[in-house]
């Protein structure tokens, strides 16, 4: 396995905190993703990351920004959490471009 | 927004039996097209990334067919067994292969013994 490891597993947040998932990862890949998942839609994308300080914006970016100052660390900030954003959320890793995602054990975010 | 669609949602098949599901992507700017398995309360695990038209990949009972040009993909298990129920997913890869997958909302396979 892919040592991908997520912080916190579960948390509960109120409206209009910030908020920050992190996303560590030990098996020094390039590429790192965080997604969500919602009942009845599939998992989406946020933003990724394809290398230090490199990032880029997904299907569902909006009211979300990411930080990857370290190649093992992969930050996903919630700028002011609504309920629209409680979600499990998923880190993702990969080596290559056109090698499998490895993904973390996900965070379950309520925020009420 | 790139659509990835996968068929049936869900599968009530009985054990020792085969089955097989479908997942349908652009047929244009592919790169790979991926299949995952997911259980519950675990994390989604790869069983094939397929880059060329007409791959064949086999894992075990468990195998997947590729068509990039009508834009689908196949995957097929052999005998099934109780542990086979997962959701299974599979995932579109476009342009240079770095951007995220796009995922379908996956099969929902059920084994009853």
């Amino acid at each position: 396995d892919a040592g991908i490891t997520q912080s916190p597993r579960h948390k509960v947040t109120e409206t209009g905190t910030p908020v920050t998932l992190r996303c560590h990862q030990t098996e020094n890949h390039r590429y790192m993703y965080w997604y969500r998942q919602d009942p009845g839609h599939g998992l989406r994308l946020i933003h990724y990351s394809y290398g230090v300080k490199d990032t880029d914006k997904g299907e569902v970016s909006d009211g979300y920004s990411v930080s990857r100052s370290k190649t093992e660390d992969f930050l996903l900030t919630l700028e002011s959490a609504t309920s629209s954003q409680t979600s499990v959320y998923f880190c993702a890793t990969r080596d290559r471009a056109n090698t499998e995602a490895f993904f973390g054990q996900g965070t379950r975010l309520t925020v009420v | 927004i790139l659509n990835v669609e996968q068929s049936p949602q869900s599968l009530h098949v009985q054990e020792g039996d085969s089955t097989n599901f479908t997942c349908s992507f652009p047929s244009s700017n592919f790169y790979a097209l991926h299949w995952y398995r997911w259980e519950t309360a675990k994390s989604p695990e790869a069983l094939f990334v397929m880059t060329l038209n007409g791959d064949e990949k086999k894992k075990g009972r468990i195998s997947a067919t590729l068509n990039t040009k009508e834009g689908y993909s196949y995957l097929y298990i052999k005998g099934s067994q109780p542990e086979d129920s997962a959701t299974y997913l599979c995932a579109f890869n476009s342009g240079g292969g770095a951007d995220g997958l796009t995922f379908g909302k996956g099969t929902h396979l059920i084994i009853q013994p």
